[in-house]
């Protein structure tokens, strides 16, 4: 299976600012994707992303605040822009590996954020 | 949207016991469903797939359920031990016709506790 790593693991930002998470595949990919996790909640989806393309958002999730780049198919970075505390929530990317009976999707470690 | 949901946000057993966490999901278009664990602190753990043409798929003490006709999916994990202690997230999906299964919609969770 796809091995993820994600970094920051973990930061505390100013409202106002902006972070950048990476995420790195060891193995190529077509899709790479970016969810949140708000405390003690579930995963919600925030955007698929190709490389070669821009990067497609769910309802409820906007380029202006988390604007992504895919610039190989082994790396993607997504970026919260002008942090509020709600904000707050674990990032995860994840990658998906499709193979004759499953498409097993796997997830990174993740980068818990808290904004103050 | 339409979303998946669970009956139990909770679950205590003791060890060596069998437990069973459920999961209801509304979108009748879902033919793949996915079980995760996910530890504190860590990224969701792939556990067992099913797709919609099977009722049911078996793996190392792990049982996936899935009736299509009351849109209910189970994970029924034998003889639990205390290493199995973590949250538990169905999730679905849908290819829409093309060719893969990487958006993810996930139920809420149910976390287990096992005593030894």
């Amino acid at each position: 299976s796809a091995v993820i790593s994600q970094k920051p693991s973990r930061d505390i930002c100013q409202r106002g600012t902006s972070l950048t998470i990476q995420c790195q595949v060891d193995s190529q990919v077509t899709m790479m994707f970016w969810y949140r996790q708000q405390p003690g909640q579930s995963l919600t989806l925030i955007a698929t992303a190709n490389q070669g393309s821009e990067a497609t958002y769910e309802s409820g999730f906007v380029i202006d605040k988390f604007p992504i780049s895919r610039p190989n198919l082994t790396f993607s970075t997504l970026t919260v822009s002008n942090m509020s505390p709600e904000d707050s929530s674990i990032y995860l990317c994840s990658v998906e590996e499709g193979r004759r009976s499953s498409y097993e999707q796997y997830f990174g470690p993740g980068t818990r954020l808290t904004v103050t | 949207g339409e979303s998946v949901g669970l009956h139990l946000p909770t679950l205590s057993v003791q060890e060596g016991d069998n437990s069973i966490i459920n999961c209801a999901y509304s979108n009748s278009a879902s033919d793949y469903f996915i079980w995760y664990k996910q530890e504190s602190g860590k990224g969701p753990q792939f556990i067992i797939d099913i797709r919609s043409n099977m009722d049911k798929r078996q793996g190392q003490r792990v049982t996936v359920l899935l009736n299509k006709t009351v849109k209910h999916l189970s994970l029924q994990i034998a003889a639990t031990q205390p290493g199995d202690s973590a949250v538990y997230f169905c999730a679905e999906s849908s290819n829409a016709g093309g060719t893969s299964y990487g958006k993810l919609t996930f139920g809420q969770g149910t976390i287990l506790t096992v005593h030894p």
